[in-house]
């Protein structure tokens, strides 16, 4: 069974440009989550889907962040425009449902703003 | 809010045994992860407690104390391959936009030397 797929694996961008990140998720999973993980942090919960539909998204900085999930599947986060601050490795987890307790992980997007 | 501590570094001999203690303040509580992520790598599972006691798989065993809002991870037979940090992680079970998130702790680096 192939795991949670992301990609780019790394990306260095300058400050104020846009950058986005993919992830696909483990099949048959319709919890998808986006984390946040600063250096030597946990991962933050940015926002969870259920299906197509965002379900928690209040950790999100909807000034410049976005993201979406068109067909329940794939999985889009968006940045623009990219602060310093912003520098730190996204993650995207899957589960089947909310109510299971184990989170699927990918290897996560490292994002270095300049 | 919620709140985790663990200690952010343990360094143990190969062979031996550690525990990583967890203490955890929140507003809701259904249930206490554990995960282990190694250096670049994506957080992985490993094990979780939603009542009182130890869980164990394999040479991972798992401890919660519900009143106490303590709980331990213990690491048997240590590996090399065990060097990694591990995260403690609660389960909210509050309804709405907080449902089933999970709050990560900053983590402890175990290093297992020789």
């Amino acid at each position: 069974e192939a795991g949670v797929v992301q990609s780019p694996r790394y990306k260095i961008i300058e400050k104020k440009q846009p950058v986005a990140f993919w992830c696909n998720p483990i099949s048959g999973h319709n919890t998808l989550y986006w984390y946040r993980q600063n250096l030597g942090q946990g991962p933050e919960l940015l926002i969870r889907y259920e299906n197509e539909e965002a379900v928690d998204d209040s950790q999100l900085p909807k000034d410049r962040f976005s993201a979406e999930r068109l067909k329940g599947v794939d999985s889009t986060l968006k940045i623009q425009p990219a602060e310093l601050g912003d520098s730190a490795v996204y993650l995207c987890a899957s589960s089947l449902s909310p109510t299971m307790y184990e989170q699927y992980f990918g290897p996560g997007t490292r994002l270095t703003v300049t | 809010g919620q709140s985790l501590e663990q200690p952010s570094e343990v360094t143990a001999v190969e062979g031996a045994i550690v525990q990583i203690n967890c203490t955890y303040q929140t507003s809701g509580f259904y249930g206490l992860s554990w995960y282990q992520q190694h250096d670049g790598g994506a957080p992985t599972f490993l094990s979780y407690n939603a009542l009182d006691g130890l869980e164990e798989t394999g040479r991972f065993s798992s401890f919660l104390s519900r009143s106490d809002s303590y709980g331990y991870l213990l690491l048997q037979e240590l590996q090399m391959k065990d060097s990694a940090s591990y995260f403690c992680a609660v389960r909210d079970g509050y309804s709405g936009a907080g449902s089933y998130q999970l709050t990560f702790g900053k983590g402890t680096k175990l290093s297992v030397i020789p």
